[in-house]
């Protein structure tokens, strides 16, 4: 079945590091790509996407996305990550034939001050 | 904050039960979309309306029904209630919602509990 794949369903950081979200989809054709964030306690908001043009994206809070067609993937980075950042990742593809949302499973990240 | 509003925040009913769970877009949005999120299906697309009518479908269940109104606040109906239907039920809206270019904002959510 076509999916949206996250490889890491918790990560813990430490202040400052670097991050890293791993997001692959299944789909061919073209595809519409976004990273979605939700704080404890809080609704989904929307980090970055990308939809044409440079495959490097950048979003808010420092965040950005590489999109590589060839591999299928649309990884998340943050280049120092802090203590608010501690969140739920959700990376979400719209299909070629479509406009919902397909959500991967979630990356629980939590950052240890 | 979104701009996308939902109600109640939290229900709690028992099974068997039937509940509406009430959506208003962002202004100027035309398409509301319905959203299940549970510990083991993990966010799932249930359907979406555009400007009053049914637009796209996904896994709803049939004891599951929605509607979008004249003013475009949406309601999402859940009868005949199991255990399993305990989730978090989030809204998005979107301008136009007919382009996959479109980008959806979410609710705050309502958590339904079935007991």
């Amino acid at each position: 079945a076509q999916s949206v794949s996250q490889h890491n369903h918790h990560v813990i950081l430490s202040e400052a590091a670097s991050l890293e979200l791993g997001c692959n989809y299944s789909y061919g054709g073209t595809v519409n790509l976004f990273w979605y964030v939700q704080y404890p306690g809080q609704h989904l908001q929307l980090l970055l996407k990308y939809f044409s043009g440079d495959p490097l994206v950048k979003g808010i809070k420092g965040f950005e996305a590489e999109f590589i067609k060839s591999k299928f993937s649309f990884n998340l980075r943050k280049p120092s990550v802090q203590w608010s950042d501690t969140a739920e990742y959700f990376c979400a593809v719209i299909p070629p034939y479509g406009n919902k949302l397909v959500f991967g499973a979630g990356t629980i990240l939590r950052v240890k001050s | 904050d979104s701009g996308v509003t939902q109600t109640p925040k939290h229900l709690i009913t028992a099974t068997g039960q039937r509940v509406t769970l009430r959506c208003s877009p962002r202004s100027g949005d035309l398409s509301v979309y319905w959203y299940q999120q549970s510990l083991d299906q993990g966010l799932q697309f249930l359907i979406q309306y555009y400007n009053g009518e049914e637009r796209a479908k996904g896994n709803i269940l049939e004891r599951f029904s929605a509607q979008q109104f004249p003013d475009l606040h949406s309601e999402l109906n859940l009868s005949s209630l199991e255990l399993g239907d305990s989730a978090l039920y989030f809204c998005a809206s979107s301008v136009d919602g007919g382009a996959n270019t479109d980008t959806q904002y979410f609710g705050p959510g309502t958590r339904l509990t079935v007991l």
